[in-house]
């Protein structure tokens, strides 16, 4: 049973296109959370979700947009992607509002825009 | 702004000796520290965290030091095994930030 999952793993597509992340997790957490990790193996948090509100948004252009449809689900979706959103997207989850609580990744999203 | 940096961005160490990782951060409001452990193709592991009420914390293998006077981390690895393979990664947060800031990783390779 994978406690954060993802889906897709890979995703390649073409720059303009729309795309959606997936992510669920089962460990009954209550906060979720996107982070992007680029080419140089930088992971820097996007959004967090904590009971289906939005907590956390960092400065990230508004094609990305967070949904959660339940506290289990925080799904991501790209409008008009480009060239530099290319990067490995993790989902993650904690018990509480903040990481002490306990993190938990997914094994990542790898996007290529081409 | 935010900050966790890394002094080496790759080390490499025989198979049985211990590792050493260092982190620096910049935050000296953080007072929860993280070590993460990632390896190819998953998303990062938790190894050991560390409060900054305390300066050193022990695990299976792994010890994490915190100097708060010059905000570093470490993190010690006994006894590397291949399977110590990974990029590492310290990480910060503090009361109410509810989020963690990422150092850029450090790559861990084991000689045999």
């Amino acid at each position: 049973d994978t406690a954060v999952s993802q889906t897709p793993k890979y995703l390649v597509t073409q720059m303009g296109n729309d795309k959606s992340i997936k992510c669920e997790q089962n460990l009954g957490h209550d906060t979720m959370y996107w982070y992007k990790q680029d080419s140089k193996k930088f992971l820097k948090i996007m959004f967090s979700y904590n009971n289906k509100e939005l907590i956390i948004n960092e400065t990230v252009p508004n094609r990305f947009s967070p949904k959660s449809p339940d506290k289990a689900h925080l799904n991501l979706h790209i409008n008009s992607l480009e060239l530099g959103d290319s990067a490995v997207y993790f989902c993650a989850s904690s018990q509480g509002a903040g990481p002490w609580d306990g993190y938990t990744f997914g094994s990542g999203t790898r996007l290529t825009v081409v | 702004g935010e900050s966790v940096g890394l002094h080496l961005p790759t080390l490499s160490v025989q198979e049985g000796d211990n590792s050493i990782i260092n982190c620096a951060y910049s935050n000296s409001a953080s007072d929860y520290f993280i070590w993460y452990k990632q390896e190819s193709g998953k998303g990062p592991q938790f190894i050991i965290d560390i409060r900054s009420n305390m300066d050193k914390r022990q695990g299976q293998r792994v010890t994490v030091l915190l100097n708060k006077t010059v905000k570093h981390l470490s993190l010690q690895i006994a006894a590397t095994q291949p399977g110590d393979s990974a990029v590492y990664f310290c990480a910060e947060s503090y009361q109410g930030a509810q989020k963690l800031v990422f150092g850029q990783g450090t790559r861990l390779t084991i000689n045999p």
